[in-house]
């Protein structure tokens, strides 16, 4: 497809459990960001690719939370032994990674519920 | 600690009204300031951006304000429809690394 794409559109999870969301980005794009979107909330940000590269991952709330990017393309968010509070929208977006732009091309999320 | 605040929360507008939403930024390095818009369900979208060095910029109906002195700016909508209801972020950020920092949104809704 065209677009950002994220996998899956939903999971729901017992508390305790890992999940891995996957993201893949719009070919030739090669800055990622991972988003997280809690009811009502604004979006906050978590971590940001370049290539396969992380330099910025000053948002990731816990040392449960990891992600990495593999070839310069796809993504996975991985949260270990997962909470109720991790409940929310994850939204991937890419971009061409050409000086600031600032135009983000989002998918449309995975929706995780922590029960 | 917050870097974009928005207001209002949410926002109900008679058809054919102006739809104002207004955001403020502590950050003096920012250097780009766009909105993006987001329907239920989807991932928001790039609506319209500006960078300090205007005061205003405009799209058909959308508008951005800019005011570098108060750091703040603002989304206008004019003669708003019903199909412009949606949540509506402010966003701001620096460098070159396209790291967006958004304010906490906007919910509108435009009434027929």
């Amino acid at each position: 497809g065209a677009g950002v794409s994220q996998s899956p559109s939903n999971k729901v999870t017992e508390k305790g459990k890992d999940v891995e969301l996957r993201c893949d980005p719009i070919s030739g794009h090669t800055a990622l960001y991972w988003y997280r979107q809690s009811l009502g909330q604004g979006l906050e940000f978590l971590i940001y690719f370049q290539g396969n590269s992380a330099p910025d991952k000053s948002g990731l709330p816990s040392d449960r939370f990891s992600a990495e990017r593999t070839g310069g393309s796809v993504s996975t968010l991985t949260i270990q032994r997962t909470q109720q509070e991790d409940s929310a929208v994850y939204l991937c977006a890419s971009s061409t990674g050409h000086a600031n732009t600032g135009e983000l091309f989002f998918g449309e999320g995975s929706r995780l519920t922590v029960l | 600690q917050q870097q974009v605040k928005q207001s209002p929360q949410s926002l109900i507008v008679q058809k054919g009204g102006i739809s104002i939403i207004n955001c403020a930024y502590e950050n003096t390095a920012f250097d780009y300031f766009p909105w993006y818009q987001q329907f239920p369900g989807k991932g928001p979208a790039l609506l319209i951006a500006i960078r300090p060095d205007v005061s205003e910029k405009k799209e058909g109906r959308f508008t951005i304000s800019f005011n570098k002195s108060a750091k703040q700016f603002s989304l206008h909508i004019m003669d708003s429809q019903p199909g412009d209801s949606a949540t509506y972020f402010c966003a701001a950020s620096k460098g070159n690394t396209g790291k967006l920092i958004f304010g906490q949104g906007t919910t509108l809704q435009v009434k027929p």
